[in-house]
């Protein structure tokens, strides 16, 4: 069965360092998303991308995250200027069409830490 | 808003019994759709099941069912003969309007015990 896969599974960076988290959605999917999970805490939508441009964000999704599909392939969040707040689980995920009978296929994740 | 709301932090179940997690929501969609997904620990989020909010039949996968109470916004998922596999945390979540983002509930810790 097709996967959801997310590189690295584990970046430790400088805070005010910028960090790039790669994902490679199902080859069909058009519709894309990240989620963050603090530890210990519940899953929270970042954003969502479609069309090579986002379809919706969150609070969270300031000016200090961005993504893109540069390639047709790889979806990829960049934090420019981490912080230690950001220390979290991310998670992408992928869905064939946007409607709720389409499931969310999520990778599995990564775990970034900000020193 | 949409808001899910998952009241039990943590639930044990032996081995080879019934357990029901309970969920409630709110949504001002008219079209919504609910979903309980599994993250073991291994992290993976991984889809249990999944109910459309204009069906009033009620979703089942296997040994996972749910009971829909759409007028009380209710969703509760129900495990039966309940497996060490089973053992996982259960995420609550919803789903509706046009990008289809997801919310989450807090999660539910179950363990299950042998």
């Amino acid at each position: 069965e097709p996967e959801v896969t997310q590189t690295p599974s584990h970046q430790v960076t400088q805070m005010g360092q910028e960090v790039i988290l790669r994902c490679v959605p199902i080859s069909n999917h058009l519709y894309f998303y990240w989620y963050r999970q603090i530890l210990g805490q519940k899953v929270e939508f970042l954003v969502s991308f479609y069309n090579n441009e986002i379809s919706e964000k969150s609070e969270i999704f300031d000016d200090q995250f961005s993504v893109e599909r540069p390639d047709g392939s790889n979806f990829t969040l960049k934090i420019r200027s981490t912080k230690l707040e950001d220390s979290a689980m991310y998670f992408c995920a992928s869905s064939e069409l946007s409607r709720g009978n389409q499931p969310q296929h999520f990778g599995d994740g990564t775990r970034l830490s900000i020193l | 808003a949409q808001t899910v709301t998952q009241s039990q932090p943590e639930m044990s179940v032996q081995e080879a019994e019934t357990v029901t997690l309970s969920c409630t929501y709110d949504t001002s969609e008219n079209n919504y759709y609910l979903f309980w997904y599994k993250q073991p620990p291994s992290r993976q989020m991984i889809l249990v099941i999944r109910q459309e909010a204009y069906k009033q039949q009620n979703a089942t996968e296997n040994r996972f069912s749910v009971n829909f109470q759409k007028a009380a916004k209710s969703f509760s998922l129900k495990i039966s003969d309940s497996q060490l596999g089973d053992t996982a945390m259960y995420f609550c979540a919803s789903a509706g309007g046009a990008t289809n983002k997801l919310i989450f509930g807090t999660g539910t810790l179950l363990a299950v015990q042998p």
